[in-house]
């Protein structure tokens, strides 16, 4: 079964739109939560959170954890097309090589 | 520095044939991490490692073998291809720190 479920799947926006990207898991205990971006090639890294209800902010992008409700989110204000990708959250497991388990990502296209 | 170098870029084999992916980083990082990535979906951890000398099972191990007989190098074997086994290849390496993964630019394997 899958820990780690984003939604939605795909998403298309106008330019100037904001979307929310949701990310739940079945882990209760973990290390971290990560967002990473992916357009074509090898994904890159976004935001690393650990504590509940600490905002991580980066430009237009933020992101904020639920430790209690098990979810993050990825807020992105503004969008341009050059935020279209796939965004994939990873969690990050408490055991002995720290394993990350990634979500399916949601697809983002921004269009004019 | 390089990051984490993967060879070779594309590559097509038959059923029943074997090769061996390559992982490099120079980032002298202890944990190094084996994913594939299926067309519209997430990242399944295929093997790992948290140091030389030492692997361990993924996800999704099956059909795979990996070695780590150095710090830097982190192969990945496939003995007998089959068609499940088309799909892009990321190497990834982290430091001790619970900080985000370094990926290499993929390896992209079709099965015929």
């Amino acid at each position: 079964e899958d820990k780690v479920v984003q939604s939605p799947l795909s998403l298309v926006v106008h330019e100037g739109d904001t979307v929310t990207l949701n990310c739940s898991y079945e882990v209760t205990n973990f290390r971290s939560l990560l967002w990473y971006k992916q357009e074509k090639k090898a994904p890159t890294f976004l935001f690393m959170l650990t504590s509940s209800g600490i905002e991580k902010k980066s430009g237009r992008l933020s992101s904020i954890l639920d430790k209690k409700e098990l979810f993050s989110i990825l807020n992105i204000t503004a969008t341009q097309t050059g935020d279209s990708a796939v965004y994939l959250c990873a969690v990050v497991l408490p055991n002995t090589g720290n394993q990350f388990y990634f979500g399916t990502g949601t697809s983002l296209t921004v269009i004019p | 520095n390089a990051g984490v170098t993967q060879t070779p870029k594309f590559r097509i084999l038959k059923i029943g044939q074997s090769m061996t992916l390559q992982c490099t980083q120079d980032m002298n990082h202890n944990y190094m991490y084996w994913y594939r990535q299926d067309p519209g979906m997430g990242l399944k951890l295929i093997y790992y490692s948290v140091g030389a000398g030492i692997t361990d099972k993924g996800e999704v191990p099956n059909g795979y073998n990996v070695s780590r007989s150095t710090t830097e190098d982190f192969p990945l074997r496939l003995e007998l291809a089959a068609p499940s086994q088309t799909s892009v290849y990321f190497c990834a390496s982290r430091g001790n720190s619970y900080n985000e993964q370094f990926f290499g630019p993929g390896t992209r394997l079709t099965v015929l």
